[in-house]
């Protein structure tokens, strides 16, 4: 089967960099993507990682080790409005269907 | 473009009722995703949708079921509801064939007492 694994809590304080792990494991490998989500909100797309390396958008990026199975997610600059949870999937085949983590609930101190 | 669109927000039901939730996708996606989500189970895929044929479908029971119309327009239905089916049920449009960019709707929450 597929399973994603990631630490369930991080704290950090505002105007720090936080990192946020995800490991997994799948039967077959197209990609790996982040999801944010607010509390009583939905989730919203951040990146997807189909190759090895960095991907940076803004404050984000988005860093995927196949070898590894590994991929992490960096924000940096962190703001009070970054205090969600954020999610790492694998999509479950070559078509529209995604296998999520647990999620990572972030919690951005002053 | 308007994003995905879900009615109703939110809806109250008694065990074995049934329910139908309905999604309209962002304007030119053909994919239609649902996902259940819950505290303990997180988010759990339930099935996809693409050009009204169901393409995939995740470990749920008979009881959940779905369509999608020649519009791209999608719903599911749940049959003699269950305790356990309160949850945030969310649909997701995706402009391509694959999964690796999927667009939220903001849910609808059944209660089911």
């Amino acid at each position: 089967g597929q399973s994603l694994e990631q630490p369930s809590e991080v704290t950090a304080v505002e105007g720090a960099i936080v990192q946020m792990n995800c490991t997994y494991q799948t039967s077959g490998f197209y990609g790996l993507s982040w999801y944010q989500q607010h509390d009583g909100g939905a989730p919203t797309f951040l990146s997807y990682n189909a190759l090895d390396g960095l991907e940076e958008t803004g404050r984000f990026s988005s860093f995927l080790s196949r070898s590894d199975s590994y991929g992490y997610l960096l924000l940096q600059e962190l703001q009070m409005k970054d205090s969600a949870s954020y999610f790492c999937a694998v999509p479950g085949g070559s078509q529209g269907n995604l296998i999520f983590g647990k999620g990572t609930k972030l919690s951005v101190k002053p | 473009k308007a994003g995905v669109t879900q009615t109703p927000r939110y809806l109250i039901k008694t065990r074995g009722q049934q329910v139908t939730l309905s999604c309209s996708p962002i304007s030119g996606h053909r994919s239609v995703s649902w996902y259940q989500q819950t505290p303990g189970q997180g988010l759990q895929f339930l099935f996809e949708y693409f050009s009204e044929t169901q393409r995939n479908k995740g470990n749920f029971p008979g009881r959940f079921s779905g369509r999608q119309f020649s519009n791209s327009r999608s719903e599911m239905n749940v049959s003699t509801l269950e305790l356990g089916d309160s949850a945030l049920y969310l649909c997701a449009s995706s402009p391509g064939q694959g999964a690796d960019e999927q667009y939220f709707g903001p849910g609808t929450r059944l209660t089911v007492t």
